[in-house]
């Protein structure tokens, strides 16, 4: 099957400029992530979807962050303005809750590194 | 606070000498723990998780509620198992499906 997929790979911009990431998660995979990776450090969740709907955003900075997944398939990032901090690897990855399980197998896509100059 | 500790940012071991990666956790009540795994080039990948009590490339992990660890552990370690390996939870406090990471350790394996 056809893993997560995102773009662009790689991104450089300046600080205040705005950005966009994509995320195509694995077809059916109801649950989508959105996580931050600064370097040295281990992922942060970001974003959680439940189909169209959000799960958990509590560690979105809401005043400059944004996600949204319509029609419950694709999903994009944005960041608005961007600061220096932002700098890291933002990963995106999708799982499916097997029934009678709490949790299925998170599956990652290869990242988007975003430098903000 | 849900937390994932661990301590070594480099393990550098000869092939064929046994491997250990820490991983320590705090959290209240009980947890799922997981090693995920990145090697050179590749995605994030799920290795193992404790529910499964599997071995898969040869490692091993068991869950010590009392030590409240998740240790790694490989006899005899291969080249190809040079990566960066990640310890996360996950449990009813996190909303089960959110994992928590820990910081990483990159394990490199010399010939």
């Amino acid at each position: 099957e056809a893993g997560v997929a995102q773009s662009p790979r790689y991104k450089i911009i300046e600080k205040r400029q705005s950005v966009a990431f994509w995320c195509n998660p694995i077809s059916g995979h109801a649950t989508l992530y959105w996580y931050q990776q600064i370097l040295g450090q281990g992922p942060k969740l970001l974003i959680q979807f439940q189909n169209n709907g959000v799960v958990d955003d509590s560690q979105l900075p809401k005043d400059r962050f944004s996600a949204e997944r319509l029609k419950g398939v694709d999903s994009t990032l944005k960041i608005q303005p961007a600061k220096l901090e932002d700098s890291a690897v933002y990963l995106c990855a999708s799982s499916l809750v097997p029934r009678g399980r709490r949790q299925g197998t998170q599956y990652f896509g290869p990242g988007t590194r975003l430098t903000v100059l | 606070a849900q937390r994932v500790t661990q301590p070594e940012k480099l393990l550098s071991v000869f092939k064929g000498a046994p491997v250990e990666l820490k991983c320590n956790y705090s959290y209240s009540g009980s947890p799922e723990l997981f090693w995920y795994v990145q090697y050179s080039r590749q995605r994030l990948q799920l290795l193992l998780r404790h529910i499964s009590r599997e071995s898969i490339k040869g490692f091993t992990a068991d869950l010590n509620k009392g030590e409240t660890s998740f240790h790694l552990k490989k006899p005899f370690a291969q080249e190809e198992d040079s990566a960066m390996y990640y310890c996360a939870l996950s449990g009813a406090n996190t909303g089960f499906q959110k994992l928590v990471f820990g910081t990483g350790t990159r394990l490199l394996v010399s010939p």
